[in-house]
């Protein structure tokens, strides 16, 4: 079945060092995706997408990596903040569920921004 | 701006009992979905409402059901509560609902089942 996948479960980093979080996604008809940011007690943030006719995306601090050829995905944070301590979701749609927006998840991956 | 915005924050009920959440899309944005999050798992799409007609539907049971208002407002209804369905319930909206646009999320209702 479809699935988006994390490889790692926590990420542990010094502060001012530059994370990496990684995603594996199953359905190579994927066509967009999309990192969220989500703090104790709240909803996901939105914090960049990317569409598949892209390999990478830049914002502030963040750039998104698109590798279609492994189905890899990933959130590169420059200089992690104390701030920037939660769990990362990414999440992605494809054709297949009928132009829904349907959001599939993975499991998320819990970043520790160590002072 | 205001954004989505979802009340009420923590409900408890009994199994059993039907529970009505309520979510107020951005400004200006069509298209609301709802998804269940279990605590330590990330979200699950249960529907997704544009222009007032369901676009999509999860794997959920029949237990549940929403609707869009004129407004773009949404209510997710839950009928005969499980205790599984204690969860976190998030709304996201997009000006669309299409699946290439980013949805964006309310803090949730915390609903718990006893």
């Amino acid at each position: 079945g479809e699935s988006v996948g994390l490889h790692l479960p926590t990420l542990s980093v010094q502060e001012g060092d530059n994370s990496i979080i990684n995603c594996a996604y199953s359905n190579s008809a994927s066509d967009y995706f999309i990192w969220y940011k989500q703090e104790s007690g709240k909803g996901p943030q939105f914090i960049i997408d990317i569409r598949s006719n892209m390999d990478k995306r830049q914002g502030q601090r963040v750039t998104v990596l698109l590798n279609k050829t492994v189905k890899h995905l990933s959130l590169q944070i420059a200089a992690t903040q104390p701030g920037d301590s939660a769990v990362y979701f990414c999440a992605e749609t494809n054709p297949g569920s009928g132009n829904t927006g349907k959001l599939i998840f993975g499991q998320g991956t819990t970043l520790q921004v160590k002072p | 701006d205001a954004g989505v915005t979802q009340s009420p924050t923590h409900l408890i009920k009994t199994r059993g009992q039907h529970v009505t959440l309520r979510c107020s899309p951005i400004s200006g944005h069509k298209s609301v979905s709802w998804y269940q999050q279990v605590l330590g798992q990330g979200p699950q799409f249960i529907f997704q409402y544009y222009e007032k007609e369901e676009r999509g539907r999860g794997n959920f049971p029949d237990r549940f059901s929403a609707r869009q208002f004129p407004n773009y407002s949404s209510e997710l209804n839950v009928n005969a509560l499980l205790l599984g369905d204690s969860a976190l319930y998030l709304c996201a909206s997009s000006s669309f609902g299409g699946g290439d646009q980013p949805q964006h999320f309310g803090d949730g209702t915390r609903l718990s089942i006893l």
